[in-house]
């Protein structure tokens, strides 16, 4: 069975650009949420989709926003990068999101400059 | 929303000795409680989870206790080994909201 898969896994933007992240979640999973991982803040949600509906979202600006296709896929997008943007930016899908385990993707890495 | 805050940030043991790491939440409604492992430049893994209605859970060197009256719960990790060297997230999560500590980095000493 094969995992989560986040597209790409490294790019570099700089100020003011815009940027589209992907990810593929396990076949048969329906929940897709993202997080920004920074050094000594953690895991911090942005936001989850189950079946193309947005259910939550977490304390960041509109500058961050999302989709979920019909085939579970789903896409972040941020735009007018600032400097502080730069994370790794995970997904995660699940079968059920809140109540049970999550399978982690390896990863957006993502520099602005 | 529910916060989680997890502690310490760091913590450094020798090996064979027992870690402890202590996460508490705000919202007494939350109702499952996971805990995640991510090894340097590897993806976070499952690695126990406990849901209200238990108070401890064991998995051979690993077990999570859970006091809902103090709203706090921890894992336990016992006779450590220095493949247990990772950052561990807690987590709390009540139906519709799940939120992550900060994250521990444990070091597991030779």
């Amino acid at each position: 069975k094969a995992g989560v898969t986040q597209t790409p896994r490294y790019l570099i933007k700089t100020r003011g650009q815009q940027v589209t992240l992907s990810c593929s979640p396990i076949s048969g999973h329906r929940s897709v949420s993202w997080y920004q991982q920074t050094p000594g803040q953690g895991l911090q949600f942005l936001f989850e989709y189950f079946s193309e509906t947005q259910r939550n979202k977490g304390n960041f600006p509109g500058r961050f926003s999302g989709r979920q296709f019909s085939n579970s896929r789903s896409e972040m997008n941020v735009s007018t990068l600032e400097l502080g943007d730069s994370a790794l930016y995970l997904c995660a899908s699940s079968f059920e999101y809140f109540t049970g385990e999550l399978f982690f993707g390896e990863g957006s890495r993502l520099t602005v400059l | 929303g529910e916060n989680v805050e997890q502690h310490p940030s760091t913590l450094s043991v020798q090996e064979g000795d027992s870690a402890v790491i202590k996460c508490t939440y705000s919202d007494s409604a939350s109702n499952y409680f996971p805990w995640y492992k991510q090894e340097l430049g590897k993806r976070p893994q499952l690695i126990i989870d406990i849901r209200s209605n238990v108070g401890e859970k064991k998995d051979q060197r690993i077990a999570v206790t859970l006091n809902k009256t103090a709203k706090h719960f921890s894992l336990h990790i016992t006779e450590t080994q220095p493949e247990d060297s990772a950052v561990y997230f807690c987590a709390a999560s009540r139906g519709n909201d799940m939120r992550f500590g900060a994250g521990t980095r444990l070091t597991v000493k030779p």
